[in-house]
């Protein structure tokens, strides 16, 4: 059971947006720790997408966008590419100062 | 360019002790912003943290792992390493080292990730 909510699995065409959702709780994203977002095609290493909520490290495309109000976040990814096809994975602190990870969605692009 | 790389024996016997070892390249382990952290993949499942070190030696680790493990920090070779005794075939998993920002733990360099198999 991971600290952070995610849904199992999203799915979407080629170019049109998908989003994912991250729930957590005032002990964690509702505390105010940033939230950030992997993304892991398979066989690889996860890969920072997001950091900080909302920023992209230099080389992630703009389609790629967060968000974080409450004790949620969201990746959005518009103009679905093939490419994109991967585990997307949310991550923060707690108040004990401990990693907390989603149990992770998978990306089908249909 | 950080870069991490993990080693270790890719094959325990259940009851032993996993002992990896992360090689830090293009940065140093005692910068002070960083924490230096263990994370894993059981097979097929998502990611489980399982601590982080600092490089005076000071720990973190996840509540559900922490009697079995011992995390330490070497800045003279830019390594940390990963210890976890008593392990189960529930143990086996991707094994990551990997650095993340104290402050807001973004974790910006991963190792390639190694293969603990528990098998007898």
């Amino acid at each position: 059971q991971s600290v952070l909510t995610q849904p199992p699995s999203v799915s979407g065409a080629p170019g049109q947006r998908v989003t994912i959702s991250c729930t957590g709780s005032s002990s964690n994203i509702g505390a105010g720790y940033d939230v950030h977002w992997y993304q892991q095609p398979p066989g690889t290493a996860p890969k920072l997408l997001i950091y900080a909520n909302s920023n992209r490290p230099s080389g992630v495309p703009d389609r790629f966008s967060g968000s974080k109000s409450g004790t949620s976040a969201s990746l959005a990814i518009t103009g679905l590419q093939a490419e994109d096809e991967a585990d997307y994975y949310c991550q923060s602190y707690d108040s004990s100062l401990f990693v907390v990870f989603g149990g992770g969605t998978k990306l089908t692009v249909l | 360019q950080v870069r991490l790389q993990e080693s270790g024996p890719g094959l325990v016997k259940p009851s032993q002790t996993l002992s990896l070892t992360c090689t830090v390249s293009g940065g140093s382990i005692a910068s002070g912003d960083y924490y230096w952290t263990w994370i894993r993949q059981l097979p097929g499942r998502g990611l489980e943290w399982i601590g982080y070190v600092y490089y005076s030696g000071s720990s973190y680790y996840n509540p559900s792992l922490k009697s079995r493990l011992t995390m330490s920090a070497d800045a003279s070779k830019n390594q940390f390493s990963l210890k976890v005794s008593s392990v189960t075939a529930a143990d086996t998993a991707v094994y990551y080292c990997a650095r993340h920002a104290s402050r807001t733990a973004m974790i910006d360099y991963w190792g390639q990730g190694t293969l603990v198999t528990v098998s007898s």
